[in-house]
């Protein structure tokens, strides 16, 4: 399995709603990354897990929440968002051997905030 | 800070021709640098990369050139073809809290015209 597999792959919501997206892989990858697209914009990164911990927060606010629940898994749980944070919303994943890898990114989540 | 910069922001060539996108980092430690390319409405593809005791690297039409001392690295695709038409991000390598992060350039537009 060569795939990372992200879930929904389109997600519309108000702001006062909770949601979560979801991100799976089976490639034995132990770092895990969260990305935000805006169109015609590079991903610009969220947050790094690296073998289940969080290593590194971009300073995203608070209404973004990650967890990693086990190697395989990758959350992002939304709260209170605003209509800015529209987006497409990328996992990916590497190795993590100690030298940089490239990412298998998933196919994301378009997320509109109304 | 790290920045990449990426040139051109948009590429037009005829078919057949070559391809030829300039990156630019900031950061010497950088030590790998991958190419993706994003098709429209898709995620983003690793297409090739290059490890810092590397000059060049192909793969069939695309090869990837570094040059450490200027921290210059370039994409160049050969024989184009109307499906390498897509945007194009450079990345290089930041080692962040024990774990590594991409930071992205800014994209090429390629548009190749049959």
């Amino acid at each position: 399995d060569t795939e990372v597999t992200q879930t929904p792959k389109h997600l519309v919501m108000g702001m006062t709603n909770k949601k979560s997206l979801k991100c799976e892989q089976h490639m034995g990858h132990r770092a895990m990354y969260w990305y935000k697209q805006k169109a015609k914009k590079p991903p610009e990164l969220m947050f790094v897990y690296s073998y289940e911990k969080l290593s590194i927060n971009e300073s995203v606010p608070s209404r973004f929440s990650p967890e990693c629940p086990n190697s395989s898994l990758l959350n992002l749980h939304l709260h209170a968002l605003q209509p800015e944070d529209s987006a497409l919303y990328l996992c990916a994943s590497s190795q993590d051997k100690g030298e940089p890898y490239g990412y298998t990114f998933g196919s994301g989540t378009r997320l509109t905030v109304v | 800070g790290e920045n990449v910069e990426q040139h051109p922001s948009t590429l037009s060539v005829q078919e057949g021709d070559s391809a030829v996108i300039k990156c630019t980092y900031s950061d010497s430690a950088s030590n790998y640098f991958p190419w993706y390319k994003q098709e429209l409405g898709k995620r983003p593809q690793l297409i090739i990369d290059i490890r810092s005791n590397v000059g060049e690297k192909k793969d069939q039409r695309i090869a990837v050139t570094l040059n450490k001392t200027a921290k210059h690295f370039s994409l160049h695709i050969t024989e184009t073809q109307p499906e390498d038409s897509a945007v194009y991000f450079c990345a290089a390598s930041i080692k962040a809290s024990g774990t590594y992060k991409y930071i992205f350039g800014t994209g090429t537009r390629l548009k190749v015209l049959a």
